[in-house]
């Protein structure tokens, strides 16, 4: 089955203890990326990656990390969550042409106290 | 500067009925990808129906169609006979055919009512 995988689901942590959350997807698409969903804001990109080892910034990237060392993983790690980062988030993937539509993952519910 | 716009924050439809939820959006690019997903209280994107610019007839998929109105910078989501399954938020977004970024609106609360 085509889907794009997330874990964990949901999170509960502190403040500045470094996480990850991972994201692998098996449709051989060469683009992911990462959002965050908050309420009254839709969602909005952190990072994206268009192929292996090439990842750039989106609209809202700080405070995150991630890497592409394979095609199909994309983490998003937080080296120090702080509570403004309280969100739900989603790992999306999808060929590189405007024209297909974005698979995402579950979501990830990250609350941090 | 917001690409993308949803004017209503919220929703309400009778069951069976029709409804027309608003998006517009700002672009220069000649070629360009509008999409809706639906998120239902799960949390999960489910993705709806997708219009290109140089579409010449309206995007349809089963109930879900897409109004779209290039010179107005629209491209409003229809679901007609509503059920209450449709209750759900919506979002537009775009790709613009320069990049493949996705944007997204900031969505519309839909409320199906029995």
């Amino acid at each position: 089955e085509a889907q794009v995988t997330q874990n964990p689901r949901y999170l509960i942590t502190v403040t500045g203890k470094k996480l990850t959350v991972t994201c692998s997807q098996n449709m051989n698409h060469e683009y992911m990326s990462w959002y965050r969903q908050d309420p009254g804001l839709g969602l909005r990109q952190i990072y994206y990656s268009m192929n292996v080892e090439v990842t750039d910034k989106g609209d809202v990237p700080e405070g995150y990390k991630v890497s592409r060392k394979e095609k199909r993983n994309f983490p998003l790690i937080l080296e120090s969550p702080s509570p403004n980062q309280t969100s739900l988030y989603f790992c999306a993937s999808s060929f590189l042409t405007g024209a297909t539509e974005a698979f995402f993952g579950q979501g990830t519910r990250l609350t941090v106290v | 500067a917001q690409k993308i716009t949803q004017t209503q924050p919220g929703m309400f439809v009778q069951e069976k009925e029709a409804v027309t939820l608003d998006c517009t959006y700002d672009t220069s690019d000649q070629s360009y990808g509008l999409f809706w997903y639906k998120q239902p209280s799960s949390g999960e994107m489910i993705f709806l129906i997708y219009q290109g610019s140089y579409d010449e007839q309206n995007a349809t998929e089963g109930r879900y169609s897409l109004n779209f109105q290039k010179a107005r910078k629209s491209a409003n989501l229809v679901i007609s006979a509503s059920q209450l399954g449709d209750s759900a938020m919506y979002f537009c977004a775009m790709r613009e055919g320069y990049n493949n970024d996705m944007r997204f609106g900031a969505g519309t609360r839909l409320t199906v009512k029995p």
